[in-house]
């Protein structure tokens, strides 16, 4: 069963232009991750994000979690034709749960 | 550093063979986990793997089973195979304690 959700499903900006993802989950967390995956490739992480924390930044990437809200977001900024690509998020939950668990994901077009 | 590697990178099946697929994780990664990607469900967890034992296994029927060896790498069979199981499987490996995964480029599974 898929624990986050991502929105939207597919996104479409230009170049430079800032582009925000969003992800839903509905359990507790331990960890929250974003996940980038390029047309049939292996996924690549980007970055992880605390329950405990509320916000992060790596370079362009901009992750902010609510724990209240049970929600995420992505921002990237200034992105480029490079960025095109499926953002994931997936969220691990404590104890002895060993696994992540993946939403579907946000089709994210950068048009040069 | 190496990184994940999966073999074979493509296959083709028939209804009723049985597939196995391997994982050979990053140097020092002891945990291994396997997901299931399709169009339709997504990114599914199956099982991870640390040091050779299973510590959690996903809502997969049993034709679908894995093991670790004591170098780390890492297997998953699947037996009776139904035209369902065409997919991209992915192996990933992680550091004890860290709880980003590192993908492999994954196998894609065709099932005639």
């Amino acid at each position: 069963s898929q624990q986050g959700e991502e929105d939207p499903q597919a996104l479409s900006i230009q170049e430079g232009e800032n582009a925000t993802m969003n992800c839903s989950y509905k359990t507790s967390i331990n960890n929250l991750q974003w996940y980038r995956q390029n047309s049939g490739r292996g996924l690549v992480h980007l970055i992880l994000i605390r329950s405990n924390e509320r916000e992060k930044h790596s370079g362009r990437l901009r992750v902010t979690l609510d724990t209240s809200k049970k929600s995420s977001s992505l921002l990237i900024t200034a992105s480029r034709a490079a960025d095109t690509a499926s953002y994931f998020c997936a969220t691990r939950s404590g104890g002895s749960n060993y696994k992540l668990t993946f939403g579907k994901g946000t089709l994210l077009t950068v048009n040069p | 550093k190496a990184g994940v590697t999966q073999t074979p990178r493509y296959l083709i099946k028939t209804r009723g063979q049985q597939v196995t697929l391997s994982c050979s994780p990053i140097s020092g990664h002891r945990s291994v986990s396997w997901y299931q990607q399709t169009p339709g469900q997504g990114l599914q967890f199956l099982f991870e793997y640390f040091s050779e034992t299973q510590r959690n296994k996903g809502n997969f029927p049993g034709r679908f089973s894995g093991r670790q060896f004591s170098n780390s790498r890492s297997e998953m069979n699947v037996s009776t195979l139904e035209l369902g199981d065409s997919a991209l499987y992915l192996c990933a490996s992680s550091r004890q304690g860290s709880g980003e995964l590192f993908f492999g480029e994954g196998s894609r599974l065709t099932v005639l």
